[in-house]
């Protein structure tokens, strides 16, 4: 199985902070990265897709990058909604696996 | 606007199948080209991936789960099923259904899940 890691795994922060989540995959997936966002009781809401695609309706403050085997989630100016555990998932290969997440709480 | 909606018994003894069914609205589960998901994420955890059915009927499985599960279709009902055996209480966990959308690239397919359900616990206890 394609193993993903994600840093840090929680990171306290301020609204209008940047953000910067960053996952790991071994081996490479290419391109073939999601990123996902998930509220407690919620199930997760897609953010991106192919690394670098915003998903229909997701705010543009949201971006992401990489390919191969390290990629980013960039959040530009945190919102209160945002504050929430996100998730990578790499599509490359099955079975699917997702990243351990990441906790994104107030500071 | 699909929307999907997981049912079934919230509480399965060690030993026994589990059964969940997901309720597909808002568009036939039988157009287009969409892979149909289970996922699972225990109290606290991560997300696992079970597997899924595609709209031909084609099925794909974590090699983890392989041996104990089965994903149908059931195009007059527009819903999709899981059914996983011989459960302990390590598959105590929310259980979602997903969409997965396929967009061909040159080097492939990749897939996302843009339609998930609200998930339905599932408890395993005797």
């Amino acid at each position: 199985d394609i193993q993903m890691t994600q840093s840090p795994s929680s990171l306290s922060a301020s609204v209008g902070d940047r953000v910067t989540i960053t996952c790991r995959a071994s081996p490479s997936i290419r391109s073939y990265l999601n990123w996902y966002q998930q509220k407690p009781g919620k199930a997760p809401k897609l953010l991106i897709y192919g690394a670098s695609t915003l998903q229909s309706g997701v705010p543009s403050r949201f971006s992401g990058s990489g390919s191969g085997t390290d990629f980013t989630l960039t959040i530009s100016s945190l919102q209160p909604e945002d504050f929430a555990t996100y998730y990578c998932q790499q599509s490359y290969t099955t079975p699917f696996t997702f990243g351990p997440g990441t906790k994104v709480d107030f500071k | 606007q699909v929307q999907l909606q997981e049912s079934g018994p919230g509480l399965v003894k060690p030993s026994q199948t589990l059964s969940l069914t997901c309720t597909v609205s808002g568009g036939s589960i039988s157009s287009g080209s969409y892979y149909w998901s289970w996922i699972r994420q225990p109290a606290g955890k991560g997300l696992e991936w079970i597997g899924r059915i595609y709209t031909s009927g084609s099925t794909t499985y974590n090699p983890s789960l392989k041996s104990r599960v089965t994903i149908s279709l059931d195009t007059s009902k527009n819903q999709f099923s899981l059914k996983l055996s011989s459960v302990t209480a390590a598959d105590t966990a929310v259980y979602y259904c997903a969409r997965a959308s396929p967009m061909s690239l040159r080097s492939g397919e990749l897939s996302y899940f843009d339609y998930w359900g609200q998930g339905t616990l599932v408890t395993v206890s005797s």
